[in-house]
């Protein structure tokens, strides 16, 4: 099976740069996803790592270590309205052919 | 717009009643999925379907049934089975279950009350 660990919470000031990380125990891996939910809302896609190295898309960037089974968000140039919690989430390349997601990490950004 | 839908929104349920939260996705995906959510909880999956007439239980999927008759529609229903059945419902869709990126896309969810 899969498991995902990642911190509960996390708080940070506007301006800032915050990192939240990941660690991932499956028996196959195809990538490391992360989504991002705002309060009653629905998760949406924000990064996809397959290989190892640093992605960015814009304020964002997304780390993979496939080695380590470790992952990381990072957030830049934090705005309140990224207030929301952050899930990563892999995908087996064995057996089921579906997300596994972490519990999430509660980002709050103060003024 | 392409998108998914759920309905409804908000649903009630008296103890004892089945009920079958709707999901109908215009994306032209193949797979689909249910989530359960429970409140700071992360999202565990319940069902899954790669293709039309074909589906998988998830982790929790004991007291749910879907079908997959449809393309575009991936029914669930939570049967009076299921012995805590309130939470919040995220149906999604993917452009096929056996991609590398496997990105799903989430409907806005239906929460789902047993009074």
């Amino acid at each position: 099976g899969q498991s995902l660990e990642q911190p509960s919470e996390v708080t940070a000031v506007e301006g800032a740069i915050v990192q939240i990380n990941c660690t991932y125990q499956t028996s196959g891996f195809y990538g490391l996803s992360w989504y991002q939910q705002h309060d009653g809302g629905a998760p949406t896609f924000l990064s996809y790592n397959a290989l190892d190295g640093l992605e960015e898309t814009g304020r964002f960037s997304s780390f993979l270590s496939r080695s380590d089974s470790y992952g990381y968000l990072l957030l830049q140039e934090l705005q309140m309205k990224d207030s929301a919690s952050y899930f990563c989430a892999v995908r087996s390349d064995t057996g089921r052919r579906a997300l596994t997601f972490g519990s999430g990490t509660r980002l709050q950004v103060q003024p | 717009d392409g998108g998914i839908t759920q309905s409804p929104k908000y649903l009630f349920r008296k103890e004892g009643q089945n009920v079958t939260l709707s999901c109908e996705q215009n994306l032209n995906h193949d797979a689909m999925y249910w989530y359960r959510q429970d409140p700071g909880q992360g999202l565990r999956l319940i069902y899954y379907s790669q293709i039309v007439n074909d589906f998988q239980k998830g982790d929790i999927a004991e007291g749910y049934s879907v079908s997959r008759e449809k393309k575009e529609s991936f029914p669930l229903t939570v049967t009076s089975a299921q012995k805590n059945p309130t939470a919040f419902y995220l149906c999604a869709s993917s452009i096929d279950g056996s991609g590398r990126t496997d990105t799903q896309y989430f409907g806005p969810g239906t929460r789902l009350t047993v009074l």
